[in-house]
């Protein structure tokens, strides 16, 4: 059973560019969150995608986006990097609807900006 | 006042004894209280989660819930020098139907010393 999978690994792009992130959730899960961390500091909570929706966004420029697959991956966008988007970029999935579902994360990209 | 706050450590502790990682939240409304394990350079893997006052026990982990004193916390029993990690505490907050929005603490920084 695979869990949630995140590409690319590791990734280096220059200020000012634009990169796109891309998480596969784990089987049966049909609910993806994204998280930015930070050297140091806990995730914090970029968006949330169910049913190919954006249904939640925590405090994050416009710059940020996504977008969720009818398969139910997704994809994070981020427009004109700036230095301080170096981070970890997290991917979570759970089972959607009500209730106290656990969320699983992928192995993350850390993404530096030069 | 931040919404999930933990002490940030270091948290020393000899091996086998217990290690006793703390976390108090703002939200009263909030349902779902997770632990995740973070080593360095990997991504969260939750290791407990607790829906309910009282005492949650899984392996050498109990976490413990008291929603009146908005405080939740993780012991590990027989400290092991794999447990050496940083904690995070995740909330999930009261929201609208299907929110899965997590609100994490800034971790604490274990060692645990052969």
């Amino acid at each position: 059973d695979a869990g949630v999978t995140q590409s690319p690994t590791h990734l280096i792009k220059t200020r000012g560019q634009q990169v796109t992130l891309r998480c596969s959730p784990k089987s049966g899960h049909d609910t993806v969150s994204w998280y930015q961390q930070a050297l140091g500091q806990g995730p914090q909570f970029i968006f949330q995608y169910y049913e190919e929706e954006e249904r939640q966004r925590g405090n994050f420029p416009d710059r940020f986006s996504g977008h969720q697959f009818p398969n139910y991956s997704s994809e994070l966008n981020v427009n004109a990097l700036l230095l301080g988007d170096s981070a970890l970029y997290l991917c979570a999935s759970r089972l959607g609807g009500q209730g106290a579902n656990e969320a699983f994360f992928g192995q993350g990209t850390r993404l530096t900006v030069v | 006042q931040k919404e999930v706050e933990q002490n940030s450590g270091p948290l020393s502790v000899p091996e086998g004894a217990i290690a006793s990682l703390n976390c108090t939240y703002s939200d009263r409304g909030s349902q779902s209280f997770f632990w995740y394990r973070q080593y360095s350079g990997k991504s969260p893997e939750l290791i407990m989660s607790i829906y309910s006052n009282g005492d949650k026990e899984d392996g050498r982990f109990t976490a413990q819930l008291n929603k009146a004193s908005q405080y939740v916390s993780l012991l590990i029993r027989d400290s092991q020098p794999s447990d050496s990690a940083t904690y995070l505490c995740a909330v999930r907050p009261r929201g609208f139907q299907g929110a899965q929005k997590l609100v994490f603490g800034q971790g604490t920084r274990l060692t645990i010393n052969p």
